[in-house]
């Protein structure tokens, strides 16, 4: 079974502008962790947020987690084309790696 | 750093036949998974290794499915007899323990027809 839900679903922006995607999950977890997916390809690993840190930064990006709310958000500052792809949560319950179904973005230039 | 590598790219088949994949990890990486992705979904862990040994495979269908890693490195996933449903991208990832970065290969594409 899936455990984390991402939202939206899909989403359309401008190049320059911000996008937030948002996963929220249902059980405590150790850490959780964003993939980009560039379509027929495979996963490629972004950021991973620990339970006990409340916000991440790397380069363009920022995480930041609330367990409270058991729900996690993704920022990409200044969007580009290549951005474009599918981004993914994943939560890890003691070594155990669950995916959503993913936010689809695309940047039009 | 090599990374997860993974062969065939792509597979057709026909219904009731079968098909194996193959992985190579990378090394020294002691997790192993296999994940199912269909067209438009998440990736659905089927099984997880940590070194030879099964940790997880409850969402294996193992009347179909099996799924081994010999000598703690490389593995293969294997499908007797495909089923339509089973048409998706095998993916196969790596980590260097668990609760740690997982590292995916390019995935496997099967068509079963």
């Amino acid at each position: 079974s899936q455990q984390g839900e991402e939202d939206p679903q899909a989403l359309s922006i401008q190049e320059g502008e911000n996008a937030t995607m948002n996963c929220s999950y249902k059980t405590s977890i150790n850490n959780l962790q964003w993939y980009r997916q560039n379509s027929g390809r495979g996963l490629v690993h972004l950021i991973l947020i620990r339970s006990n840190e409340r916000e991440k930064h790397s380069g363009r990006l920022r995480v930041t987690l609330d367990t409270s709310k058991k729900s996690s958000s993704l920022l990409i500052t200044a969007s580009r084309a290549a951005d474009t792809a599918s981004y993914f949560c994943a939560t890890d319950v003691n070594g155990d790696m669950r995916f959503g179904a993913g936010t689809r973005l695309t940047v039009k230039p | 750093e090599a990374g997860v590598a993974q062969s065939p790219r792509y597979k057709i088949i026909e219904k009731r036949q079968s098909v194996a994949f193959w992985c190579n990890p990378i090394s020294g990486h002691a997790t192993l998974y296999w994940y199912q992705q269909i067209l438009g979904q998440g990736p659905k862990l089927l099984i997880q290794f940590q070194n030879n040994g099964v940790v997880d495979d409850s969402q294996l269908p193992k009347d179909r499915f099996s799924a081994e890693r010999l000598k703690g490195v490389d593995s293969t996933l294997k499908i007797q007899p495909a089923k339509l449903e089973d048409s998706a991208v095998y993916l196969c990832a790596s980590s260097l323990v668990r609760e740690n970065t997982i590292y995916f290969g390019e995935g496997s594409w099967l068509t079963v027809v």
